[in-house]
Parts: structure tokens; C-alpha cells; sequence
């Protein structure tokens, strides 16, 4: 079974240029997470989806990051413009369920590695 | 949203020596999830503690969940160079508006050397 798919694996942009990551999740897995990750740092909550409804997003900078998750299943991050300080590692999860008493497992993608310079 | 502090945050060690990473938080979580991550790879889940004091064993891993369900620990023992890698503790927030938030640590970067 194909695992948490990602593309691309590495971006190089220039500062105020727009920017976009997808994620396909695993077959049936109905919460999509996105995380953003710095070197050496654990990764920090974006946005999670349940379905196609965004159910938390309190950490997304709206004013220049957006996601979208049409029918429920893949998933596009975008951001515009991006900054010097976006460079990151952005990581896709999902999981079969909603952490909830006993949180499940998230799997992972390999990430998107994003330059800005 | 609820914090949660690794320790320490870099572990440089010998194989064959044992050593021990700590998860903490002042808020107490429903579930607690340890994870290990390779460079240019996604984390990778190794354990699920929920109930308070419960100990699980993984080959050469022991995971504790504290009484109190805020702390936990990861103990290693006999390092091998494959358990090199950043390992990730991550809770899972118990109810209110942050219900189902997984929050996780910043992580400690363990290199065992040959």
C-alpha cells in the first residue's frame, strides 16, 4: 500500500514568489495534517483536516499561507508571497482517525524542503 | 496549546552505552506518542502510552508514561549506530477547543557512534 505521497521534494524560490505543495494521503485515511519543520526542531501544527473541513487552523499564517482539501482527499498547501523565513521543511500526515483519548498513528510523507532566497 | 519539553535536546554516546531522553509538560494529555525521524524522512511512530504509569517495551526501547499522564521518557539500552536519528515525543490534547491536537516536542538529535 502506498504510503503519505508529497511532490515536490525540494523547491529553491526567490523571496515574494508564490509557492505550492501536494500531498496524497493514504487510501481511506480521512485526517490530513500539514506540519512545518526547521532543522533539528519538531514539526509544528499548520492546518488538520477532517474530510474536506478544515477543523483546526489556528497556527496558519492567513495572510499569506492557504490550503485547500477538495473531496475530502489530496490536499495543496500554497503559499504567496513567501518570505526568507518560510524556508522549512513542510510535512504531510494523515491518519485513519481524529486524535482523540488514544491518539492513532499519523503517517508521514517525506516532506517538501522549501528555499527562499 | 499545550507545551511539551524534550530533554536533553542533542545526546552524543558510544554503542553499547544506554541513555535516556525525557518528555515533559505541566498539562496532563489523554495519550502521549513517541516518534523516531531520519534525515529526509518523515517521523515514524514507535509507541502509544495512555494509560498513567504504563510501560512498554520495544526490542531495546522502554517508554514510560508518567502517573500523572504529563511526562514521559524513552530509555535506550545498549545503543547501536542505527538508533541514530531525532527522536519526537508528541501528546495528544485531552478535550476544550484543542480536542484531538497533537502537539509535539522540539525533539532530541541522538547520534550513537560506531
Amino acid at each position: 500500500e502506498a504510503g503519505v505521497v508529497q511532490s515536490p521534494r525540494y523547491k529553491i524560490i526567490e523571496k515574494k514568489q508564490p509557492v505550492a505543495f501536494w500531498c496524497n494521503p493514504i487510501s481511506g485515511h480521512n485526517t490530513l495534517y500539514w506540519y512545518l519543520q526547521n532543522l533539528g526542531q519538531g514539526p509544528e501544527l499548520l492546518i488538520r483536516y477532517e474530510n474536506e473541513e478544515a477543523v483546526d487552523d489556528s497556527q496558519l499564517p492567513k495572510d499569506r499561507f492557504s490550503a485547500e482539501r477538495l473531496k475530502g482527499v489530496d490536499s495543496t498547501l500554497k503559499i504567496q508571497p513567501a518570505e526568507l523565513g518560510d524556508s522549512a521543511v513542510y510535512l504531510c500526515a494523515s491518519s485513519l482517525d481524529p486524535p482523540g483519548l488514544a491518539a492513532g498513528e499519523l503517517f508521514f510523507g517525506e516532506g517538501s524542503r522549501l528555499t527562499v532566497l | 496549546t499545550q507545551l511539551l519539553e524534550q530533554s536533553p535536546q542533542f545526546l552524543s554516546i558510544q554503542e553499547g552505552e544506554n541513555l535516556t531522553v525525557y518528555c515533559n509538560s505541566s498539562s496532563v494529555f489523554s495519550s502521549l506518542q513517541w516518534y523516531r525521524q531520519e534525515p529526509g524522512e518523515g517521523p515514524v511512530l514507535l509507541v502509544t502510552v495512555v494509560t498513567g504509569g504504563e510501560v512498554k517495551k520495544l526490542k531495546r526501547l522502554t517508554f514510560q508514561f508518567g502517573d500523572a499522564r504529563k511526562d514521559s521518557s524513552l530509555h535506550i539500552t545498549a545503543a547501536q549506530p542505527g538508533d541514530t536519528g531525532l527522536y519526537l515525543c508528541a501528546g495528544a490534547e485531552a478535550g476544550g477547543t484543542s480536542y484531538g491536537k497533537l502537539t509535539f516536542g522540539q525533539g532530541t538529535i541522538l547520534t550513537v557512534h560506531p
